[in-house]
Order: C-alpha cells, then sequence, then structure tokens
C-alpha cells in the first residue's frame, strides 16, 4: 500500500528551464509534506517543506504547490542548474507534532543537463 | 553543527550473524529516527526516540532488530539472525523538537549492509 507516490521514476531537463517533481498520496490525514533531494552515497538533505493549510509556499528557486482536493503535490525548481542533479523524495507525515514519523514516495532522478 | 553521523558505512556479514550500527545525532536534538532504504524505494520508518525513550516502532521491526538510545545521546540499532532480506541501506535521522513543528529531519549518510 503506497501511501505516497511519484510516477515518474526520473526526470531530464536543460540547465537554466524548470524542473517539476510530481507526487500523489491516497492518505487524506496527511497535513505536513516534505520534499527531500538526496545524492549518491549521501543522506537525504531536507529542501522544502508545506504544511495542508497552504498551497504554495516558495524558498529561493524552490516552491512547492500542494493541491489538496487532487492529493497532489509539485516541486518546481527554477531556474535548473547542473548541481540540483539527485533523486528527489517526497514525503508525508500526520500531525504537527509527529513530522519525523515520514512516509516517503519512491524517488524521482533528476538530471540537469549543462 | 556537525551533522548525524553513521558508523560504520559499509557492512558486509553473512547470513545468520549479528551486527550493530551506531547513529550519533545533532548534539541539540532531542529525537532520534532509524530508517531503512533498500533499491528504488525511498527510506522506511522503522523506530523513533524521544531522548532515551523509545516512542514508536514500525511493524517492519523484526523481533531480531533492537535499538536503544541509552542516554538520550547516541543510538545503536542491532540485527540479530541476519537474513539476506536485511540488505539495505540504515538511515539515521534527529531533529529538535521545541515547537508544534519539529525542525525537519537531518539524515545522517548511512550504513550499508550487505547480508550474503
Amino acid at each position: 500500500d503506497q501511501q505516497v507516490k511519484q510516477n515518474s521514476p526520473s526526470l531530464s531537463v536543460q540547465e537554466g528551464r524548470i524542473s517539476i517533481l510530481n507526487c500523489d498520496y491516497t492518505n487524506s490525514m496527511f497535513d505536513y509534506f516534505l520534499w527531500y533531494k538526496k545524492y549518491p552515497a549521501e543522506g537525504p538533505t531536507f529542501l522544502i517543506s508545506i504544511s495542508s493549510i497552504k498551497d504554495k509556499n516558495e524558498d529561493g528557486r524552490f516552491t512547492v504547490f500542494l493541491n489538496k482536493s487532487a492529493k497532489h503535490l509539485s516541486l518546481h525548481i527554477v531556474p535548473s542548474q547542473p548541481g540540483d542533479s539527485a533523486v528527489y523524495f517526497c514525503a508525508a507525515s500526520v500531525g504537527s507534532s509527529n513530522t519525523g514519523k515520514l512516509i516517503f514516495g519512491q524517488g524521482t532522478t533528476l538530471q540537469v543537463k549543462p | 553543527d556537525t551533522g548525524v553521523s553513521q558508523d560504520p558505512r559499509h557492512k558486509i556479514t553473512k547470513r545468520g550473524q549479528n551486527v550493530t550500527f551506531r547513529c550519533d545525532p545533532i548534539s541539540e536534538h532531542n529525537r532520534l529516527y532509524w530508517y531503512r532504504q533498500t533499491l528504488g524505494q525511498g527510506p522506511e520508518f522503522l523506530t523513533y526516540f524521544q531522548n532515551e525513550a523509545q516512542l514508536e516502532k514500525s511493524r517492519l521491526l523484526s523481533d531480531r532488530f533492537s535499538a536503544e538510545r541509552p542516554k538520550g545521546s547516541f543510538s545503536t540499532l542491532e540485527i540479530q539472525r541476519t537474513e539476506q532480506g536485511d540488505s539495505a541501506m540504515y538511515l539515521c535521522a534527529s531533529s529538535r523538537q521545541d515547537r508544534p513543528y519539529n525542525s525537519p529531519l537531518h539524515f545522517g549518510n548511512g550504513t550499508r549492509l550487505t547480508v550474503t
């Protein structure tokens, strides 16, 4: 039972263009969502998060959008840079006080070509 | 901030042997988590501690797995009688809870276990 799904295993974009990574979830109790980035041989690194009371959160080149009715979130990276090439995981949790117990998607490998 | 440290980075063991991993969290973090990641999947929650208390264990954590955080600082994860299905990356993470929302998890670089 995959509660958080990233249906695109990989994505390739040109440097300077927009990268859009998508994530769907099934559990309507999720109220906090996060994106993590992972380089090879390293642990995941927190990127950006969003509470279910919001529909958008922005941090520099990274913006996360949440569509609760569609149970869908997306991460936009603009402009994309070669250093953004990594595996991106979306994650979700139930209950603001327990945001450390995360349900992760399978990940999407982003390649940004120079 | 020296980050979350895990030791060893790699462990190869024979089926049936016991293994123990260590995690040193960020010093001011009161919560410590263990996750497991297999190839092509995202990390899966195993267990977490608040200070020295183990507050939750996943169904994934069979009786062969035990985790401790004796003084609320470092933690160990032991796997007894290892099986080939235990081969995975074991990730430790820590966070600080002092607000309605936890700080995001900070992950270590993991211990890769290979059971032959």
